[in-house]
């Protein structure tokens, strides 16, 4: 059971560059989140889907896209990146009768 | 809004001493109150999670949680560190009546176990 997958796990972009980053989920949850980590700063939601065709701005929206492809897979697209994209993102996903999220292994991103 | 605050940037420890890493939190409602550990260059572990009864709540690797409604805590304690436990610990509120999105995270708290 892989659980929450993401690709890919490295990635160095030029600013104004785009890229996407996917997650993937085995575990039929309904709702899928992708977070960014900053150091000091925990945590913020980028963009959240509660179930499969929906979609919802979080804290920090600005400068990402997400698609929910299917009830599986939830990916966040830069159109074009600028260095304060430089995080670790996360995908997460929630059964919608379990409280707990299960997350991914992470994308380092730098852009240059 | 609903808020949590880890107060500890670092705790360190020396193995064999109990831990506690401190959580606080605001919320309008009723909480669901977690912990998530993060090992370096991996993804989030939960832990444990409060949601109804009993305060004291136990969770994975010999870790539990204290919720304390009258000062807005959930703490997180073992009372016999470990070398391993050194890792990053993250606190996270959800309102009971709040929508999919709203899981909030604290800043997080280094713990350092030192042999």
């Amino acid at each position: 059971n892989a659980g929450v997958t993401q690709t890919p796990k490295f990635q160095v972009l030029k600013t104004g560059q785009s890229m996407t980053l996917q997650c993937a989920q085995d575990m039929n949850h309904n709702s899928m989140y992708w977070y960014r980590q900053d150091p000091g700063m925990g945590l913020r939601l980028i963009y959240y889907s509660a179930s499969e065709g929906t979609t919802d701005k979080g804290e920090v929206p600005n400068g990402y896209n997400v698609s929910r492809l299917n009830k599986r897979e939830f990916s966040l697209r830069l159109e074009s990146a600028a260095p304060s994209q430089t995080s670790v993102y996360f995908c997460a996903s929630r059964d919608r009768g379990l409280a707990e999220a299960f997350f991914g292994q992470g994308t380092r991103l730098t852009v240059v | 809004a609903q808020s949590v605050a880890q107060p500890e940037d670092q705790v360190n420890v020396a193995e064999g001493n109990p831990l506690t890493v401190k959580c606080t939190y605001s919320v309008s409602g009723n909480p669901y109150l977690f912990w998530y550990v993060q090992y370096p260059n991996r993804g989030l572990q939960f832990l444990l999670k409060y949601i109804t009864g009993d305060n004291l709540v136990k969770g994975s690797y010999g870790f539990e949680a204290e919720f304390n409604k009258s000062q807005t805590s959930f703490h997180l304690k073992k009372p016999s560190a470990l070398v391993s436990d050194s890792a990053l610990y993250f606190c996270a509120v959800r309102d009971i009546a709040g929508s999919a999105r709203q899981l909030t995270f604290g800043s997080g708290t280094q713990l350092t176990v030192l042999p």
